[in-house]
C-alpha cells in the first residue's frame, strides 16, 4: 500500500547549524507533499508545502525540494534555533488530487543553545 | 476562526469505560478526520468524513471503535469498552480541499 518514509527519527544540532530530514513515498500520483512541525502537547501545524509542479520552495530558514523521478523530498532548516526544536512530519496525498495524506513517522529536532 | 476545538484535551479512564471524545471542526471545511498518535506508530488516520459522511473508517481498529458526523459542525469518536492499549493521543482535523488540513490540539487519552 502507500507508504511514506521519514529519515532520521531524531536529530539533534547545535543552534546556527543547518537541519535536514529526508522523506521518500510510494505514489506515483502524489503531487502534494506537506510539512508539519508540532510542539509539545500540541496538534501538528502546517509550516510549508510543495506541490508537484515545482522543485523547491523556501520561506525564509525554511525550504522544501522534491525530486519526483527518485520519490522523495526533503525539509532544510538553516540557522536553527532553539524554538526549532519540535516533531517533524512529512506527508504525501495519495488517490490522486482530491486524495488524503499518508504521514511519516516522524523527526524529533532538537536545537542544542 | 478558533480551529478545530476538541474536547476534552486529557481523558483518564477506567479499563471497560466508554470514552467519547469531540470535535468542532473549521466552518466551511467539509471534510473531517480522526487520527491517533502513538510513539510505535506515529499518525495513523482511524476514519474520515466528507459532507459529513463516513468515506473511509478501514483504519478503525475495532468494533469497539464508532465515529459520527450528524452535523457540519460536531463529530464524535467513541471506544466502548476502553482498554489500556488504547491510551494515546487522539486528533481531529478538517479541510476543505487536500492542502488545507488543520488540526485540533488534540486528546490525551489514558486508560488504566
Amino acid at each position: 500500500g502507500e507508504n511514506v518514509e521519514q529519515h532520521p527519527s531524531t536529530l539533534s544540532v547545535q543552534e546556527g547549524d543547518s537541519a535536514v530530514i529526508k522523506c521518500t513515498y510510494s505514489d506515483s500520483a502524489s503531487n502534494y507533499f506537506p510539512w508539519y512541525k508540532q510542539e509539545l502537547g500540541k496538534g501538528p501545524q502546517l509550516i510549508i508545502d510543495i506541490r508537484s509542479n515545482v522543485g523547491e520552495k523556501k520561506d525564509q530558514r525554511i525550504a522544501v525540494t522534491l525530486n519526483k523521478t527518485a520519490k522523495h523530498f526533503s525539509l532544510h532548516i538553516t540557522e536553527t534555533q532553539p524554538e526549532d526544536s519540535a516533531v517533524y512530519f512529512c506527508a504525501a496525498n495519495y488517490g490522486g488530487s482530491q486524495g488524503n495524506l499518508i504521514f511519516g513517522k516522524g523527526t524529533k529536532l532538537s536545537v542544542k543553545p | 476562526d478558533a480551529g478545530v476545538i476538541q474536547s476534552p484535551r486529557h481523558e483518564v479512564t477506567e479499563m471497560g469505560q466508554e470514552v467519547t471524545l469531540r470535535c468542532k471542526p473549521i466552518s466551511g471545511h467539509n471534510s473531517l478526520f480522526w487520527y491517533r498518535q502513538t510513539m510505535m506508530r506515529g499518525l495513523e488516520l482511524l476514519i474520515y468524513f466528507n459532507n459529513n459522511v463516513p468515506i473511509d473508517d478501514s483504519g478503525m481498529p475495532e468494533d469497539r471503535f464508532s465515529a459520527k458526523m450528524p452535523n457540519a459542525s460536531f463529530s464524535t469518536l467513541k471506544i466502548q469498552p476502553s482498554e489500556p492499549r488504547d491510551s494515546a493521543v487522539y486528533f481531529c482535523a478538517s479541510r476543505t480541499e487536500v492542502w488545507g488540513y488543520t488540526f485540533g490540539s488534540g486528546t490525551r487519552l489514558t486508560v488504566v
